[in-house]
């Protein structure tokens, strides 16, 4: 079945300090990959997604690519904010086995220190 | 501004109540999820509706729990008879049933059963 797997947190950084968040993810079709974020007290919203192989997506200096040899989507941002603390969650929907049901990692928690 | 409306915000309630939660999808979406977020367990699907129909709802115990969507603006998520292992937050989140697109999340109901 489909699943994703992310990197254990919590994570603390200092501000401007380079983040990277490790997804790899099963899947037997062709799925979508996505981030999330999410706020202390507040839902889910979508940072940002791919749904190709090679794909970048990108939004508000986070970034990460769709890499189907290596099965990942790792989140990174070359330099983080105070605001950025949050949890990040790693997920895939794969259209064509289970419509758009998406699957979540685990979420990983950072926190940015000044 | 579309978005996922859940009420209520926060819930506390004693143990044996019946506990009743409801989401207003994004007009226009035939998606629903109805998800819950603890510390242990992290995201877990409860249930998912498409076009109103329950397409998978394999992560709800039968028991106790139980999801419907009377018509397309609504749908209720219900507990009864509750228990404190239920406290959690519960989200829902909608989409509009096309490939690669996302899940709009509400801002989740904060469930405390004493």
């Amino acid at each position: 079945g489909n699943s994703v797997t992310q990197m254990e947190g919590p994570v603390t950084l200092s501000e401007e300090a380079f983040l990277t968040i490790n997804c790899t993810y099963t899947a037997t079709g062709y799925p979508s990959l996505f981030w999330y974020v999410q706020y202390p007290g507040e839902g889910l919203q979508l940072l940002l997604k791919a749904t190709k192989a090679d794909d970048k997506g990108s939004n508000k200096g986070f970034e990460a690519t769709y890499r189907k040899e290596t099965t990942s989507f790792h989140l990174e941002k070359g330099s983080v904010q105070v605001s950025d603390s949050a949890v990040y969650f790693c997920a895939l929907s794969d259209y064509l086995t289970s419509y758009d049901k998406v699957i979540f990692g685990p979420g990983t928690s950072l926190s940015v220190i000044p | 501004d579309a978005r996922v409306t859940q009420t209520p915000r926060d819930k506390v309630t004693e143990m044996g109540q019946e506990v009743t939660m409801r989401c207003q999808p994004i007009l226009g979406h035939n998606t629903v999820f109805w998800y819950r977020q603890t510390m242990m367990q992290g995201l877990e699907l409860l249930a998912y509706f498409r076009n109103r129909a329950p397409l998978d709802d394999s992560g709800m115990p039968k028991d106790r729990f139980s999801a419907e969507m009377p018509d397309a603006t609504l749908a209720t998520l219900k507990i009864q008879p509750s228990e404190p292992r239920d406290s959690a937050v519960y989200f829902c989140a909608s989409a509009s049933g096309q490939a690669n697109t996302e899940a709009f999340f509400g801002q989740g109901t904060r469930l405390t059963v004493v």
